[in-house]
């Protein structure tokens, strides 16, 4: 079983609607993160969490917003969905050791297009 | 297919040659490097990774190099397979995240 997973794996919706795209891990790890995938560029960091009371924005967090359920759950929201958000979402996760950074894991993405 | 990889360089390698990709990073407080692959329709896989204490680490059938003086980071991948067709990129960590680069596509040929 994978250890990190993402749902729905794709979606299609229209503009303005809101979404959101969950993702679970099984690692045990404190730490998750939420990226986006655009052709032609790295991998953008939207929010991230290094554990439950944790949130904090990453590079563009405009236009989304994210819920830390619990340890293995964290969901990216998409409060009114527009055309340039159509993308590849990521899900990662990471242990940690204080300040020592550590390799990120990655789900298996969800296709997003927003019409 | 996914729409990674579009626009992204290529590298094309005949089959059981080695091959070698580069990344250039920008940031030379990075401590920590990692590099993925990444297959159509699916999420980054870890490779193999390296500290900045270390110039040389090996893993099985790969290979990273990273040269701090020019900031530059490469992985070999030994005997070039059919399977290690993909996108592969690296990522820098200083502070607590990461930042990836854009990757290049290997494309191994029979």
């Amino acid at each position: 079983d994978a250890d990190v997973t993402q749902t729905p794996r794709n979606r299609i919706t229209k503009t303005g609607k809101r979404i959101m795209l969950e993702c679970s891990q099984t690692k045990g790890h404190d730490r998750m993160y939420w990226y986006r995938q655009d052709p032609g560029l790295g991998l953008r960091l939207i929010y991230y969490s290094f554990d439950v009371k944790d949130i904090n924005k990453g590079e563009i967090s405009d236009g989304y917003s994210v819920s830390r359920q619990a340890q293995a759950k964290f969901s990216l929201s998409l409060e009114s969905a527009i055309p340039n958000q159509t993308a590849l979402y990521f899900c990662a996760t990471s242990g940690s050791s204080g300040s020592i950074q550590e390799t990120q894991y990655f789900g298996p993405g969800t296709r997003l297009l927003v019409l | 297919g996914e729409n990674v990889g579009l626009h992204l360089p290529t590298l094309s390698v005949q089959e059981g040659d080695n091959s070698i990709i580069n990344c250039a990073y920008s940031n030379s407080a990075s401590d920590y490097f990692i590099w993925y692959k990444q297959e159509s329709g699916k999420g980054p896989q870890f490779i193999i990774d390296i500290r900045s204490n270390m110039d040389k680490r090996q893993g099985q059938r790969v290979t990273v190099l990273l040269n701090k003086t020019v900031k530059h980071l490469s992985l070999q991948i030994a005997a070039t397979q059919p399977g290690d067709s993909a996108v592969y990129f690296c990522a820098e960590s200083y502070g607590q995240n990461f930042v990836f680069g854009p990757g290049t596509r290997l494309s191994v040929l029979p």
